[in-house]
């Protein structure tokens, strides 16, 4: 069965400091990764999915299939990333979320 | 273009009663979904519609029922609220399955007493 571990429920660091995500998966065929974010008052949206290989509003995620993780990764964290981030894993048509992380940026 | 709406945005139900929750989408996607998004599990996958005219049971189904009413329209539909089904609902729809992404709408909040 496929599964996605999120170990960080709160992540709290300062402004302009790096900021790491952590996401480790389970799956037995080829994943389909993604970050998805939901700030303040807003809808859940895709930041970014493993595929493209872009990097969106400074955040990057690599899929090390080895040790089965997509971590987001940015090196300087802004206050309006203060958001709760999930990772998901995409199976067919059904999209298996992370219990999600929280993050603070404090000025 | 609206993108996912939701109808109601919050609702409070007694234990035993029903109700349905509303979502279209005016993004002439295929697929539709219904999750729930509880404290400390993140979303989790109730039913899903792979297109029109089809549907199919996801993480937790029961409980509920859905009706793909056209392309643009699924309902979730609560049967007999219980306490454990107290939680933020969210619809998506895409344009197809897989690697494609999700757009969400902005959640139903339910409490059942």
């Amino acid at each position: 069965a496929q599964r996605v571990t999120q170990p960080e429920k709160l992540l709290s660091v300062f402004k302009g400091a790096p900021v790491e995500l952590k996401c480790n998966y389970s799956y037995s065929g080829s994943p389909e990764l993604f970050w998805y974010v939901q700030y303040s008052r807003q809808r859940l949206q895709l930041l970014l999915r493993h595929i493209s290989r872009e990097s969106i509003k400074g955040f990057t995620a690599d899929l090390n299939k080895g040790e089965t993780s997509f971590h987001l990764k940015k090196p300087f964290a802004q206050e309006e990333d203060s958001a709760m981030y999930y990772c998901a894993l995409s199976n067919d048509y059904k999209l298996s979320f992370g219990a999600g992380t929280t993050v603070t940026v404090r000025a | 273009n609206a993108g996912v709406t939701q109808t109601p945005k919050f609702q409070v139900l007694k234990t035993g009663q029903s109700m349905t929750l509303q979502c279209a989408q005016d993004m002439n996607h295929n697929s539709m979904y219904w999750y729930r998004q509880d404290p400390g599990m993140g979303l989790r996958l109730i039913y899903y519609s792979a297109s029109e005219g089809t549907t199919d049971k996801g993480e937790v189904p029961n409980g509920y029922n859905v009706s793909r009413l056209n392309k643009r329209e699924f309902s979730l539909r609560l049967e007999s609220a219980a306490p454990s089904q107290t939680s933020v609902y969210f619809c998506a729809s895409s344009v197809a399955g897989g690697p494609n992404e999700q757009f969400f709408g902005p959640g139903t909040r339910l409490t059942v007493l």
